[in-house]
């Protein structure tokens, strides 16, 4: 079964920074690109970030870029977001989800991160 | 960027009746669009891909076509399980983007 299990939101000041991690299981990790997607009452679901299989190839949305970086690690199975110089409009919960021909296929349970000073 | 925009905003069906959602692309997206359904306090689940190819496991109920710039999603007789959410996301250029959604309720 696939499992995806988000860890690592909370709340944090205005500039300040946080990493969500992704733990994946029950599927080969690697063969698969994965996604960071939030969620908000007012904006919806937004794409986020996109990593590919070998990590070497990565997408962001324009108001993230240069501030969040995402990254993975095949050997532990876990993709991450880091999240720096975060404002308050960053405010959402983060779903990880699995990125490949079918777009979002599985996606976690979500992480809430809220900026707040 | 892509916009997608999803109607209706919401919608409430009789059980068994047949409902659609619409969602209409800025500009060609080739067909590569998804639906999902989420329920409250839930993260979305796919339920078609490639606008019209029904992902593992989902009712067959569920049906999704279109082409270009224009897709639908066909839920062919309505049940109490079908509340919720539904989205379209578009795949065919960075920044994915997704419809504002629809919240489907029972009349």
């Amino acid at each position: 079964e696939v499992q995806l299990v988000e860890s690592g939101g909370g709340l944090v000041q205005p500039g300040r920074s946080l990493k969500l991690s992704c733990a994946a299981s029950g599927f080969t990790f690697s063969n698969y690109g994965m996604a960071w997607v939030r969620q908000t009452p007012t904006k919806g679901l937004e794409w986020v970030a996109s990593i590919s299989t070998g990590g070497g190839n990565t997408y962001y949305r324009d108001s993230v870029k240069g501030r969040f970086t995402i990254s993975r690690d095949n050997a532990k199975n876990t993709q991450y977001l880091q999240m720096d110089s975060l404002r308050s409009e960053d405010t959402a919960t983060y779903y990880c989800a699995r990125w490949g021909n079918t777009l979002f296929d599985y996606w976690g349970q979500g992480v809430m991160v809220t900026v707040s000073s | 960027d892509i916009q997608m925009t999803q109607s209706p905003a919401s919608l409430s069906a009789s059980l068994g009746e047949t409902v659609s959602i619409e969602c209409l692309a800025s500009e060609d997206i080739y067909s590569y669009l998804a639906w999902y359904q989420q329920k409250p306090g839930k993260s979305p689940q796919l339920l078609i891909y490639a606008a019209n190819r029904l992902q593992d496991g989902v009712p067959s109920r569920f049906s999704g076509s279109g082409s270009g710039t224009q897709y639908s999603l066909k839920i062919s007789g309505m049940q109490p399980e079908d509340e919720g959410d539904y989205f379209c996301l578009q795949g065919s250029k960075f920044p994915l983007t997704f419809g504002s959604g629809t919240k489907l309720e029972i009349k």
